[in-house]
């Protein structure tokens, strides 16, 4: 079945405590974006990266690593979370091309406190 | 910068209704617009997506349309049901160096009652 899977669904983590949230899709997409979801905010993205060894920034990238050794896998990193980082993040994967869809992970809700 | 609005905010409908949800976007250079529908607690579910040349897509119950000179979709839900119940997401692909960056509105929370 093609998906995108996050891990962990629920986080609740310290101030400070660095933590990884990982992302993988079995679709061989080149694309994948993090997001992050909040009430009044909308979706708004994170990171993103093009294929292998390219990324680049969003819209909300501050507090945040990513990497993407692996074309299937796309951790979110967050070396010192803070509470302001307390959100609904989402992975997501696409091919390239205007007829590709955006494929989304099931969510991760993390709470900092 | 691309800004992407959804109107109503929210819509409570009896079932059977046909209903018609809106999204707006600023730039009207887009490479493609997608509709997704998110439950409470879950992911995004991909509806239809409607490339830049397309004027329409057709799933279903479910037809979106798209006006690219006016900066306009809409999300056509015909004999709505209980089951549609959920916030309705539309985001913007706007593509070239961004490629890969959607846009999203706000959501329009639908409540269809038995």
């Amino acid at each position: 079945e093609a998906q995108v899977t996050q891990n962990p669904r629920y986080l609740i983590t310290v101030t400070g405590k660095k933590l990884t949230v990982t992302c993988s899709q079995n679709m061989n997409h080149e694309y994948m974006s993090w997001y992050r979801q909040d009430p009044g905010l909308g979706l708004r993205q994170i990171y993103y990266s093009m294929n292998v060894e390219v990324t680049d920034k969003g819209d909300v990238p501050e507090g945040y690593k990513v990497s993407r050794k692996e074309k299937r896998n796309f951790p979110l990193i967050l070396e010192s979370p803070s509470p302001n980082q307390t959100s609904l993040y989402f992975c997501a994967s696409s091919l390239g091309g205007s007829g590709a869809e955006a494929f989304f992970g099931q969510g991760t809700r993390l709470t900092v406190v | 910068k691309q800004e992407v609005t959804q109107i109503p905010a929210a819509l409570s409908v009896p079932e059977g209704e046909n209903l018609v949800l809106n999204c707006s976007f600023t730039d009207s250079a887009i490479y493609n617009l997608q509709w997704f529908r998110q439950d409470p607690g879950k992911g995004l579910t991909s509806l239809l997506l409607i490339q830049s040349s397309q004027r329409e897509q057709t799933s279903g119950r479910l037809n979106a349309s798209l006006d690219k000179s006016s900066g306009r979709s809409t999300l056509y839900i015909a004999a709505s049901q209980p089951g549609d119940s959920a916030t309705y997401l539309c985001a913007v692909n706007t593509g070239g160096t961004s490629y890969g960056k959607l846009t999203f509105g706000q959501g329009t929370i639908l409540t269809v009652h038995p």
